[in-house]
C-alpha cells in the first residue's frame, strides 16, 4: 500500500522558518510528480506547490511564491517544503499528495501553527 | 487571480441523484483542465475519486461519475448512500498551477 508520511510541523513565530518532510514508500517515488496541499482550520483545500519526478519542473501558488521552496531527494524517497517568512495565515495542516494531473494518494498531514 | 467555484452546499435524499459542479473564472472548463474530484469527511484526509474529468480510481464506487456539463466539470452521485455525506472538492489544472474549488458540503437527508 502506498504510504506518505509527513513530518516537521509545529509552532513557529511569524517571520520564522520550518522545513516539512514527506517520506514515501511502497511505490517508485522517482517516477511521480508530487504536491503540497494545505488546509487552514475549518477551511478548504489549497494547492501550494508541485514538483516533477526529476525536479525539472516546479510550480507554486502565488500565496507562497518567493517564501516556500519545494524539493525532493529521490534517493531518499523524500519530498520537502522549506517555508520561510511564515505568516499567521500560513497556519494549516500540510499534506503531501502523489500525482501530476491525477492526484491519488495523500499523507495524513502535519500541522503548522504560526503564532506569536 | 483564478477562482474555481462550487456550490457551497447541496442536499439529497438517500437513493437519489445529485450533481455537483465546478466552474472556472477563466471560462468554460474543458478536458484540458484535467478536473479531479476529492471527497473529505470530517477529521479525515481527502480521498481521490475522479481524475482527468471522468476516470475513476480503483477504489471509487461505481455510483460516482465525472463529466463536463454546460462548461463546467461535474460530479454525479447516483443512488446516494448515507456515507456519501461529506465535503467534495474539485481541482483544476491551469497549465502549471492548480486551483481547488471552495468545496461543496453534501448533506444526505
Amino acid at each position: 500500500e502506498v504510504q506518505l508520511v509527513e513530518s516537521g510541523g509545529g509552532l513557529v513565530k511569524p517571520g520564522g522558518s520550518l522545513r516539512l518532510s514527506c517520506a514515501a514508500s511502497e511505490f517508485t517515488f522517482s517516477n511521480y510528480f508530487m504536491n503540497w496541499v494545505r488546509q487552514a482550520p475549518g477551511k478548504g483545500l489549497e494547492w501550494i506547490s508541485s514538483i516533477s519526478s526529476s525536479s525539472s519542473y516546479i510550480e507554486y501558488a502565488d500565496s507562497v511564491k518567493g517564501r516556500f521552496t519545494i524539493s525532493r531527494d529521490n534517493a531518499k524517497n523524500s519530498l520537502y517544503l522549506q517555508m520561510n517568512s511564515l505568516r499567521v495565515e500560513d497556519t494549516a495542516v500540510y499534506y503531501c499528495a502523489r500525482g501530476g494531473l491525477d492526484i491519488d494518494y495523500w499523507g495524513q498531514g502535519t500541522l503548522v501553527t504560526v503564532s506569536s | 487571480q483564478t477562482v474555481v467555484t462550487q456550490e457551497p452546499s447541496l442536499t439529497v435524499s438517500p437513493g437519489g441523484t445529485v450533481t455537483l459542479t465546478c466552474a472556472s473564472s477563466t471560462g468554460a472548463v474543458t478536458s484540458g483542465y484535467y478536473p479531479n474530484w476529492f471527497q473529505q469527511k470530517p477529521g479525515q484526509v481527502p480521498r481521490a475519486l475522479i481524475y482527468s474529468t471522468s476516470n475513476k480510481h480503483s477504489w471509487t464506487p461505481a455510483r460516482f461519475s465525472g463529466s463536463l456539463l454546460g462548461g463546467k466539470a461535474a460530479l454525479t452521485l447516483s443512488g446516494v448512500q448515507p456515507e456519501d455525506e461529506a465535503e467534495y472538492y474539485c481541482l483544476l489544472y491551469y497549465g502549471g498551477a492548480r486551483v481547488f474549488g471552495g468545496g461543496t458540503k453534501l448533506t444526505v437527508l
